[in-house]
């Protein structure tokens, strides 16, 4: 069966410091890959979204990138980070050949900079 | 474009009340739909859904009809608990990447 993993969990870091969130998937090859943000009491955005290795697609721009080192992986990374990149961060996989089935998401990365 | 509409949060109910929560769609195609939940502190979890017109989604009780007449895709529950506490989120797809999402509704079930 197929399962995505996060980590970490919850991150606590300085204004200015650097960021690394991974996401990887089990189970699955090529699959479409997103990472999504939710700040407080809002709703979900996209960030970016990857449908092959070394292939990302940016939906806003921000102080944010991300990566894809690897089929089934997906990296989201700061430089320095800003106040308002505090917040929920979800990673989520689908497959072309199943995209009406819709997305499986991980657990999430609660991110909260200080 | 595509996009979603939710009814505003948050809704606030006893437990065994009846639960709606309103979804409309904008799309140029036919969409599937879908409702996620989100329990406090975690993830998205897919909820249930409907990939064609007239077709009923359900799970742990809730229920959701794909309305093509009225491009709808409300989402009820018959008697509600207080685990089903969470925030709501109607979303859409056709033949791109991306999931449209509906800004989310705040569901808060006392007991």
């Amino acid at each position: 069966s197929q399962t995505i993993h996060q980590w970490p969990a919850t991150l606590v870091q300085p204004v200015g410091s650097p960021l690394s969130l991974e996401c990887t998937v089990e189970g699955t090859s090529n699959p479409n890959l997103y990472w999504y943000r939710q700040a407080a009491g809002r709703g979900l955005q996209l960030l970016f979204y990857s449908v092959g290795i070394g292939q990302i697609s940016s939906e806003v721009p921000q102080n944010l990138s991300a990566s894809r080192p690897q089929d089934r992986q997906f990296i989201l990374s700061s430089k320095k980070l800003l106040l308002s990149d505090s917040g929920f961060y979800l990673c989520a996989w689908s497959t072309n050949s199943e995209l009406r089935r819709g997305y499986t998401f991980g657990s999430g990365t609660r991110l909260t900079v200080v | 474009g595509n996009s979603v509409t939710q009814m505003e949060g948050p809704v606030t109910l006893s437990e065994e009340a009846f639960l709606t929560i309103n979804c409309t769609y904008t799309a140029t195609g036919y969409p599937s739909l879908f409702w996620y939940v989100q329990y406090p502190g975690e993830g998205l979890q897919l909820l249930l859904k409907a990939t064609k017109a007239d077709d009923k989604g359900s799970n742990k009780g809730f229920e959701a009809t794909y309305r093509k007449e009225t491009t709808s895709f409300h989402l009820e529950k018959g008697s509600v608990q207080v685990s089903d506490s969470a925030v709501y989120f109607c979303a859409l797809i056709i033949n791109d990447y991306k999931l449209s999402f509906g800004a989310g509704t705040t569901v808060t079930v006392r007991a």
